[in-house]
């Protein structure tokens, strides 16, 4: 597709379960993001990808959040042993730009997932 | 600590007339601003950007003025039209990978 592409688009998980959230970024493109959005709240920083290197991830909120982009293109964002807090959007964005969100970064249409 | 502030959860404004959206910063090490827009149940659409070296920026109806002394920012839309209601997110970086996002400011235009 031509766009950034996130599955599943919901996911309701109980609470201690694990879930996995993928990313298809755009093809080509160097640059991953995934930020966090809570409810009512702007999106958040988790950890930031070029090409298969994690160069930041210092937003993730504990060691129960794990993130990879093993060949450099697909990315899962893991959550381990869910928690209420966890509840929110996972937004995952891409650029073909090295460096911070920019005019060529987009976005995808998020990961709704509900921790009951 | 919130360090990109969109102090006005709402604004309305009539179809036709100019909306203001404000936003404030306290870092000052930031030196690239963008605004978004956001409908639900998509994610967030770039707007517009600008860097530290400049006081303006302007795209179409969108216009972005920046304040380095105030650590202000304000997204002005002239003309308003109802396809522009939507969840609008100031956003800020300045080294490094990560942008902070304002709260958002949900903007009603009304026909």
């Amino acid at each position: 597709g031509a766009g950034v592409s996130q599955s599943p688009r919901y996911k309701v998980a109980k609470r201690g379960q694990d879930v996995a959230l993928r990313c298809d970024p755009i093809s080509g493109h160097v640059s991953l993001f995934w930020y966090q959005q809570a409810l009512g709240q702007g999106p958040e920083f988790l950890t930031y990808f070029q090409n298969e290197a994690q160069l930041d991830k210092s937003g993730l909120p504990s060691d129960r959040f794990f993130a990879e982009r093993p060949e450099g293109s697909v990315s899962t964002l893991k959550i381990q042993r869910t928690q209420q807090e966890d509840s929110a959007v996972y937004l995952c964005a891409s650029s073909y730009i090295s460096g911070t969100l920019n005019t060529e970064a987009f976005f995808g249409q998020g990961t709704r997932l509900t921790v009951v | 600590d919130q360090q990109v502030k969109q102090n006005s959860p709402s604004l309305s404004v009539q179809e036709g007339r100019i909306s203001i959206l404000n936003c404030d910063y306290t870092n000052s090490m930031f030196d690239y601003f963008l605004w978004y827009k956001k409908y639900p149940a998509e994610g967030p659409t770039f707007l517009i950007s600008i860097s530290s070296i400049k006081d303006k920026n302007e795209d179409g109806r969108f216009t972005v003025f920046l304040n380095k002394s105030a650590k202000h920012l304000s997204l002005h839309i002239v003309p308003s039209q109802p396809g522009d209601s939507a969840v609008y997110f100031c956003a800020a970086s300045g080294g490094g990978f990560k942008t902070i996002f304002g709260a958002g400011t949900r903007l009603f235009v009304k026909a």
